[in-house]
């Protein structure tokens, strides 16, 4: 069973392009939801996260689109660099006895051409 | 620097042969996961520790094993029992419970990469 389901698989754009990377949930017990960016040979590293009580959460040109009653948030990269070619992943984020529990979408695979 | 140091990069392993992968943070972080990580299948979790001497299975355990002697150390088995081990191998770590706002952020270490000919 697949709770966190990541789209597209992989994404092209020209350079100065907006990338957009979807998401969408099904347990309404996730409280946190982080996206990942990884570039190739490396582990991911935390890009930007929300919480379910905002809908839009902006951090320099990458932005995550948060909507609650659909459970669905995604991910607007605007002006794409050739340098934000990398694998993206969304995760959601629930307690799960004293600890966290992620779970990761299968990744998004963006590459912006110059 | 504080971070996650992770190796061997690149390990090549016979069929029937158990590898050790080492993971180490000086982060002070109390929890720490093992990832996998296949093109397409993004990150299945392997096995994870919220304190020393203690770990827990994650969705693809079967093949694995783990130990937890230290804070710092959690180092990942590959046993000859699991069927397809060539893949690369994530250790991440959080701040663990009871600690400032735990929202569960992991922090990754660089991978290791493991190839069985």
């Amino acid at each position: 069973q697949q709770q966190v389901k990541q789209s597209p698989q992989s994404l092209i754009v020209q350079k100065g392009g907006i990338s957009i990377i979807n998401c969408a949930y099904e347990n309404t017990a996730f409280d946190y939801f982080p996206w990942y960016q990884q570039f190739p040979g490396k582990g991911p590293a935390l890009l930007i996260a929300i919480r379910p009580d905002v809908s839009e959460k902006k951090e320099g040109r990458f932005t995550i689109s948060f909507n609650k009653s659909a459970k669905q948030f995604s991910l607007h990269i605007m002006d794409s660099q050739p340098g934000d070619s990398a694998t993206y992943f969304c995760a959601a984020s629930m307690k799960s006895g004293s600890n966290y529990k992620l779970t990761f979408g299968k990744g998004t695979l963006l590459t912006v051409n110059p | 620097d504080g971070g996650i140091t992770q190796s061997p990069k690149y390990l090549f392993r016979k069929e029937g042969q158990n590898v050790t992968l080492s993971c180490e943070q000086n982060l002070n972080h109390d929890a720490m996961y093992w990832y996998r990580q296949d093109p397409g299948q993004g990150l299945r979790l392997i096995y994870y520790s919220q304190i020393v001497n203690d770990f827990q299975k994650g969705d693809i355990a079967e093949g694995y094993s783990v130990s937890r002697e230290k804070k710092e150390s959690f180092p990942l088995t590959v046993t000859s029992a699991q069927k397809n081990p060539t893949a690369f191998y994530l250790c991440a770590s959080s701040i663990g419970k009871g600690r400032g706002r735990n929202t569960g952020e992991l922090f990754f270490g660089e991978g290791s990469r493991l190839t069985v000919l």
